[in-house]
């Protein structure tokens, strides 16, 4: 089945140690998306792709970081993590326009 | 900033019984979407209705739209205990491209 993978589900890192969580899809969409979750929120919008056209949102802080290589990959860079940090982080793909949006099951980030 | 407001936060019925969710956004949309989340899971896509539409169906679930309160509700009925999740609004903005913003969500618990 055509499907979007998030690795790790968990994952734990020190306080200040970067961290790299990583998405991979085989449904060929142009878009991708990544999400912070905190706990009982709303996803929030980190950054988006359109193909290759990295897109921050404004409130996304510098310590975060996006690369996409190629269409099925997207991974999700985080510099400095402090304790803010600690949350669900989902990826998802789309098509362009009037599209729905299909996720990962996330990665659930601990900070120590 | 967050874009739709749902209501009830948490809503307990007992199977059999109908569910109703509704969500307030502010701006004008593209389209309106409605996802559902398990705990500790990605969310999954439950139903697209455009801002053309006012009323869409999907096996036990409906939406409705009204663009002129802008305000969208979701319906379901005959629940289920496998229907206990997280529910979110989700709007995509006017001009195209496929970005969303979450509304605050709805926990739903149906119980035996």
């Amino acid at each position: 089945d055509a499907m979007v993978i998030q690795n790790p589900r968990y994952q734990v890192t020190q306080f200040g140690k970067p961290v790299t969580l990583s998405c991979s899809q085989t449904l060929n969409h142009n878009v991708m998306y990544w999400y912070q979750q905190k706990s009982s929120q709303a996803p929030k919008l980190l950054f988006h792709y359109y193909d290759k056209d990295f897109n921050n949102e404004a409130d996304t802080p510098d310590n975060f970081q996006s690369r996409r290589p190629n269409t099925s990959f997207c991974f999700l860079d985080i510099r400095s993590p402090g304790l803010g940090d600690a949350a669900m982080y989902l990826c998802a793909t789309s098509g362009f326009s009037n599209q729905p949006q299909h996720f990962g099951d996330g990665t659930r980030l601990s900070i120590l | 900033s967050q874009q739709g407001e749902e209501d009830p936060q948490a809503l307990s019925i007992q199977e059999g019984e109908n569910a109703t969710m509704n969500c307030s956004y502010k701006t004008s949309i593209n389209n309106l979407q409605w996802y559902r989340q398990n705990s500790g899971r990605g969310l999954v896509h439950l139903i697209l209705i455009r801002s053309n539409e006012r009323e869409k169906h999907s096996g036990r679930l409906r939406v409705t739209l009204d663009t002129s309160k802008k305000s969208s509700s979701l319906l379901i009925t005959a629940s289920r205990a496998a229907d206990t999740a997280s529910y979110f609004c989700a709007t995509s903005p006017p001009g195209g491209g496929n970005k969303l913003t979450f509304g605050t969500g709805t926990q739903l618990k149906v119980e035996l």
